[in-house]
C-alpha cells in the first residue's frame, strides 16, 4: 500500500516559468516531509523539507507548501532553469522515527 | 558531494549466489539507513540503524540482513540472490535518529543474471 504517491510520473515546463510538483498522502500520522532531487546515475539530493506545523517553507527558488487538511505537499519551482531537469522525489515520516516513505517520482523537464 | 560513500558501484552476479554492499555515512552521522529502488520504481525502505543499534524496519526480506559497526559503516548482506533483487540499494545517513534529513550515497547497482 503506497502511503505517499505522486501522480504525474512526468512534467514539462518552459525556462524562466514555474514548475509544480504534487504530492499526496494518506497517514495523517505523517510530520515531517522533504523533497529530494535526483538526477542519472547519482543518489537522491536533499532539497527542502517542512515539518506539520508549518505550511510553508522557503529556500531561495524552492517552495514547499503542506495543506495538511487535503494530506497534500506540493514543490514550487521558480524561476525553472534547464539544470532543474531531473527526477524529484517527495517523501514523508511520521514520530519519532526517520522511516521516509518516498512516492514514486516525477521526471521535469525544463525546455530551454 | 553527499558525503555517504557506497562500495561497490555496480555489481553483478549470479543467482544463488551472496554478495555484501559497503556504506560509509557522513562524518558525525549516527543513523544509517538502506533503501531499494527497482526499476521504475520509487524508493523503498529497507532498515535504519542509530549508533550500532536497530531503530526500524521496513520491507526488508529474511534474505537479507544488515549491520552497523562501532566505526558507524554498514553493510548490507542479501543472500540466496533471485533475478528479482536486481535494483539500486542506496545508503543514507542522518544526524539524528528522526525529523532530520536523510544524505544518500550514490547506490550500488546489482545486477542478478
Amino acid at each position: 500500500d503506497q502511503q505517499v504517491k505522486q501522480n504525474s510520473p512526468s512534467l514539462s515546463v518552459q525556462e524562466g516559468r514555474i514548475s509544480i510538483l504534487n504530492c499526496d498522502y494518506t497517514n495523517s500520522m505523517f510530520d515531517y516531509f522533504l523533497w529530494y532531487k535526483k538526477y542519472p546515475a547519482e543518489g537522491p539530493t536533499f532539497l527542502i523539507s517542512i515539518s506539520s506545523i508549518k505550511d510553508k517553507n522557503e529556500d531561495g527558488r524552492f517552495t514547499v507548501f503542506l495543506n495538511k487538511s487535503a494530506k497534500h505537499l506540493s514543490l514550487h519551482i521558480v524561476p525553472s532553469q534547464p539544470g532543474d531537469s531531473a527526477v524529484y522525489f517527495c517523501a514523508a515520516s511520521e514520530g519519532n522515527f526517520n522511516k521516509f516513505y518516498f512516492g514514486s517520482g516525477t521526471k521535469l523537464n525544463v525546455k530551454p | 558531494d553527499s558525503g555517504v560513500t557506497q562500495t561497490p558501484k555496480h555489481l553483478i552476479t549470479a543467482t544463488g549466489q551472496r554478495v555484501t554492499l559497503r556504506c560509509s555515512p557522513r562524518s558525525g552521522d549516527l543513523s544509517v539507513y538502506w533503501y531499494q529502488q527497482s526499476l521504475d520504481q520509487g524508493l523503498q525502505f529497507l532498515i535504519q540503524y542509530y549508533n550500532g543499534e536497530e531503530r526500524a524496519k521496513g520491507n526488508i526480506l529474511e534474505r537479507f540482513s544488515a549491520q552497523q559497526f562501532p566505526d558507524l559503516h554498514s553493510e548490507l548482506n542479501l543472500s540466496s540472490l533471485e533475478l528479482g533483487d536486481s535494483a539500486l540499494y542506496f545508503c543514507a545517513s542522518s544526524a539524528q535518529s528522526s525529523n532530520s534529513p536523510l544524505h544518500f550515497g550514490n547506490g550500488t547497482r546489482l545486477t542478478v543474471t
